[in-house]
C-alpha cells in the first residue's frame, strides 16, 4: 500500500517566491495534518482538516502561509512571499478521526524547503 | 491541560542491550491513545508502537514494547535487544482529541 505521499521532496527558492508543497494522503484516511520541523521549535502543528474541512489553523504562522484540500486525495500548503525562516522540513500526515480520538497518525516523507 | 513529558534529551545504550525511554502524559479523559514514533538521521518520521487507554495489556512490536502505567500515567518504551540501526531520535505522543500531542523527543545512540 502506498503510504503518504509528498512532493517535492526537496525545494530551494529565493525569499519572495511563492512556495507550494503537495501531499496526497493514504487513501481511506478522513484526517490531514500539516506540521513544521526545526532544530530550534521541533515538531509543530500548523493546520489539520477532517473530512476536507480545515479544523485548526492557529499553528500556521502568518498570512503567508495558507493550505488547502479540495477532495480526500489531495492538500496543498503553500507559503506567499517564502522567507529565509520558513526553511524547514515540513510533514503531512494522515489518519483516521474515529470521533474519539485520533488513529495512529502515517508521515510522508516530508519537503526539505530552503529560502535563500 | 494535555501535555507529554519526555525528560531525557539523550540517551546511549550498548548493543544487543535493553533500553527504556521515559514518557509521562497528563490528561483528564478517560479515553486517549498514546503513540511512539521514530525518527532516524534521514529525517523520516517512523510509527513503532500504539497503546489504548483500555488496553489492559501492554503492547508490543517486535523488539519494541510499550510500559503502560495508567496510574502513573506513564507510557515507557522498551527497546530489547538494541541494535545500531536503533540510533535515532523518539518521540511519544498522545491523542485524546482529534489531533497527537508530541513530546520534545529524546535522542537515542546506540554503540557496539
Amino acid at each position: 500500500d502506498a503510504g503518504v505521499i509528498q512532493s517535492p521532496r526537496h525545494e530551494v527558492t529565493e525569499m519572495g517566491q511563492e512556495v507550494t508543497l503537495r501531499c496526497k494522503p493514504i487513501s481511506g484516511h478522513n484526517s490531514l495534518f500539516w506540521y513544521r520541523q526545526t532544530m530550534m521549535r521541533g515538531l509543530e502543528l500548523l493546520i489539520y482538516f477532517n473530512n476536507n474541512v480545515p479544523i485548526d489553523d492557529s499553528g500556521m504562522p502568518e498570512d503567508r502561509f495558507s493550505a488547502k484540500m479540495p477532495n480526500a486525495s489531495f492538500s496543498t500548503l503553500k507559503i506567499q512571499p517564502s522567507e529565509p525562516r520558513d526553511s524547514a522540513v515540513y510533514f503531512c500526515a494522515s489518519s483516521t478521526w474515529t470521533g474519539r480520538y485520533q488513529e495512529t497518525q502515517y508521515f510522508g516523507p516530508g519537503t526539505r524547503l530552503l529560502v535563500l | 491541560a494535555q501535555k507529554i513529558t519526555q525528560t531525557q534529551p539523550g540517551m546511549f545504550v550498548q548493543e544487543k542491550e535493553a533500553v527504556t525511554l521515559d514518557c509521562t502524559y497528563d490528561t483528564s479523559d478517560q479515553s486517549y491513545g498514546l503513540f511512539w514514533y521514530k525518527q532516524p538521521s534521514s529525517g523520516e518520521m517512523i510509527f513503532l508502537i500504539y497503546q489504548g487507554s483500555y488496553d489492559e495489556q501492554n503492547a508490543t512490536e517486535g523488539r519494541y514494547s510499550l510500559n503502560f502505567q495508567k496510574a502513573r500515567k506513564s507510557a515507557n518504551l522498551v527497546i530489547s535487544a538494541s541494535q545500531l540501526g536503533d540510533s535515532a531520535m523518539y518521540f511519544c505522543a498522545m491523542s485524546n482529541t482529534d489531533k497527537l500531542i508530541f513530546g520534545t523527543g529524546t535522542r537515542l545512540q546506540v554503540f557496539p
